[in-house]
């Protein structure tokens, strides 16, 4: 089993909150990525990161930030979350640059709901 | 056009049929093929793995790659209750350092006993 944690695993919250879905890797993997999935759809890269102090923005629009301090540890952040920000957020990690199998390891997700 | 086409199903099946899942491509650059299963209220946890074409089997699961066709499967024998779950496809290109995965929407299986 994948070593890659998500806090909260469910989270209701106002508009207008301030929020931080948590993701940590215990693997030492240099490449981290959050992902939206909502029911039916595809899995959308919305950030990465290839290590420390590296982050980018996916295809995705997303109005979320994230940051990249330590190796283990990747947190988004909802400056003033929304109803449409409502979905689930995954979090994964990869060790290889790239290279052959590239396996990314998922963690369970955050079930994010803005009324 | 998306990059990546899956029927989202539902698929019903009984406990001992066989599965096909399949997913299309359009994207020629595409080398590496993977298959993810996601049960309820889990992340998404690699199932099968392929690279460039042909056939790879694993227990009761076998993966099929068609780049001339740009056509990707996924089949279970002799399916069980447990093999209940989302299974998505998933697609990388060579030139990818990032090691981005494009991915189809999941298809919903249910095998009941």
């Amino acid at each position: 089993e994948a070593d890659i944690y998500q806090t909260p695993r469910y989270l209701v919250i106002g508009t207008g909150k301030k929020i931080t879905l948590e993701c940590s890797q215990t693997m030492g993997h240099d490449k981290m990525y959050w992902y939206q999935q909502d029911p039916g759809m595809e899995l959308h890269l919305i950030h990465y990161s290839y290590g420390v102090n590296s982050t980018e923005k996916g295809d995705l629009s997303s109005e979320s930030t994230v940051s990249r301090i330590r190796t283990e540890h990747f947190p988004l952040t909802l400056e003033s979350a929304r109803p449409s920000h409502t979905s689930q957020y995954l979090c994964a990690s990869s060790e290889f640059p790239g290279q052959g199998t590239d396996e990314q390891y998922f963690g369970p997700g955050t079930r994010l709901t803005v009324t | 056009q998306k990059e990546v086409e899956q029927d989202p199903g539902p698929l019903s099946v009984p406990e001992g049929a066989i599965v096909s899942l399949n997913c299309t491509y359009s994207n020629s650059a595409f080398q590496y093929f993977m298959w993810y299963r996601q049960y309820s209220r889990k992340g998404p946890e690699l199932l099968m793995y392929t690279y460039s074409s042909g056939n790879k089997e694993d227990g009761r699961f076998t993966a099929q790659v068609d780049k001339s066709s740009k056509y990707i499967s996924l089949f279970i024998r002799d399916s069980q209750p447990s093999d209940s779950a989302t299974y998505l496809c998933a697609m990388k290109d060579r030139g990818s350092t990032l090691g981005r995965l494009y991915f189809g929407r999941g298809t919903q299986l249910t095998v009941w006993p």
